[in-house]
């Protein structure tokens, strides 16, 4: 089974719709991260959590909101979906310490039509 | 503001060699990463540098110098299998990961 999943895998949406995407993990890692990624661009973060009760913006926050529901749950909101919000998305995680690598998910591909 | 520099495309033959150079310029530094993505795929650990010297792991090694804001990423025995984007990103003062756009390699037979 993987460590990091995320639901769905791919999905297309109208302009102006809510649209939630999950992250779960199995490895109890409390840092969890949602990047999005575009052809040409590095991956951006978006948010990051190091705990329950630990909320992150990160460099590209706006139009987007996440939640913790859980140490293994990170999910990630557009609460009015924007055609240039077409991305793949990736969730990470990481194990406590400074210096530890990330580990993504599959990735969710959203596209905003 | 912070930069990584890295080449958008390269093309190899199976079997050579091949070195991904990278170049960085962030507030501060602990330590630059390697990830490799194959196409639509999450990216995946490489290795992780923060001293200065070359890092060896089978047939890939990376290089740090932290003077110089330099990294590269070695490739040995090319195989079809290591047709991939390979990402640099450098973990700043805060101990953000600040990423490159990614070099897309492209190995021919």
């Amino acid at each position: 089974d993987a460590d990091v999943t995320q639901t769905p895998r791919n999905r297309i949406t109208k302009t102006g719709k809510r649209i939630m995407l999950e992250c779960s993990q199995t490895k109890g890692h409390d840092r969890m991260y949602w990047y999005r990624q575009d052809p040409g661009l590095g991956l951006r973060l978006i948010y990051y959590s190091f705990d329950v009760k630990d909320i992150n913006k990160g460099e590209i926050s706006d139009g987007y909101s996440v939640s913790r529901q859980a140490q293994a749950k990170f999910s990630l909101s557009l609460e009015s979906a924007i055609p240039n919000q077409t991305a793949l998305y990736f969730c990470a995680t990481r194990a406590p310490g400074d210096v530890n690598e990330q580990f993504f998910g599959p990735g969710t591909r959203l596209t905003v039509l | 503001g912070q930069n990584i520099d890295q080449p958008t495309e390269m093309t190899a033959t199976e079997g050579a060699i091949v070195q991904i150079n990278c170049t960085y310029q962030t507030s501060g530094f602990n330590g630059l990463f390697w990830y490799q993505q194959h196409a639509g795929e999450a990216p995946t650990f490489l290795s992780y540098n923060v001293l200065d010297g070359l890092e060896e792991k089978g047939r890939f090694s990376s290089f740090l110098s932290r003077s110089k804001g330099y990294s590269y990423l070695l490739l040995k025995e090319l195989q079809m299998k290591d047709s991939a984007s390979y990402l640099c990103a450098v973990m700043d003062s805060n101990y953000q990961l600040i990423w490159g756009a990614g070099t897309k390699l492209i190995i021919k037979p």
